[in-house]
């Protein structure tokens, strides 16, 4: 089973940029979660999609970040324009169902896109 | 507002050494804590416990849940240089559907 694919895996912008980060979760996962985990912290939620609706993204600065699951499979989340406290791992993760349904609570991680703001 | 601590934020061992590592929640209606396993790539699961009490294992691994005292522990028995990772602790609460993680506690074991 193919697992949650990201990209880029790194990216360095300059403040003010912008960057877009990709996800492709695993197959028929229904949710799809955005973490932003800084250096020496834990992951910390983004915004959270079930199928191509949105779920909670109340921790997402949307003066600056977007998010969006067209067709309910793959998303990308958006920063624009970038601060210097934007460098961090940002975590894809999916899981077939919501994790009030799923036994295990399992989320299935994507190995990260570094970004580096400068 | 709900939260997850996890102690000690770093650990450095011999092979061969017993590790315990600890987190403590604060969650309105909690559900289940997870562990789980980050090296240099994708955090990846390793138990999720929901009753208190009753200890889930897995080889040299072990963790244990008490709700009473609201923390839990991550035990690793004869650790090896494999081991060396990052460990985050993350609840759930019923109705919120999200995983708080805490900080993490990352174990270096040395040969």
């Amino acid at each position: 089973e193919a697992g949650v694919a990201q990209s880029p895996r790194y990216k360095i912008i300059e403040k003010r940029q912008s960057v877009a980060f990709w996800c492709n979760p695993i197959s028929g996962h229904a949710t799809l979660y955005w973490y932003q985990q800084i250096l020496g912290q834990g992951p910390k939620l983004l915004i959270q999609f079930q199928n191509n609706g949105v779920v909670d993204d109340s921790q997402l600065p949307k003066d600056r970040f977007s998010a969006e699951r067209l067709k309910g499979v793959d998303s990308t989340l958006k920063i624009q324009p970038a601060k210097l406290e934007d460098s961090a791992v940002y975590l894809c993760a999916s899981s077939p169902v919501s994790l009030a349904g799923k036994v295990t609570g399992e989320l299935f991680f994507g190995e990260g896109s570094r970004l580096t703001v400068l | 507002e709900d939260k997850v601590v996890q102690s000690p934020l770093s650990l450095v061992v011999h092979e061969g050494d017993t590790v315990t590592l600890n987190c403590s929640y604060e969650v309105t209606n909690f559900r289940s804590l997870l562990w789980y396993k980050q090296e240099k790539k994708a955090p990846t699961f390793l138990f999720m416990l929901t009753s208190s009490g009753i200890e889930k294992k897995s080889g040299r691994l072990s963790s244990i849940l008490d709700k009473k005292e609201l923390f839990s522990i991550l035990n690793i028995t004869a650790t090896q240089t494999g081991d060396s990772a990052v460990y985050l602790c993350a609840v759930e609460a019923y109705n919120t559907d999200k995983l708080i993680f805490g900080t993490g506690t990352r174990l270096q074991v040395f040969p």
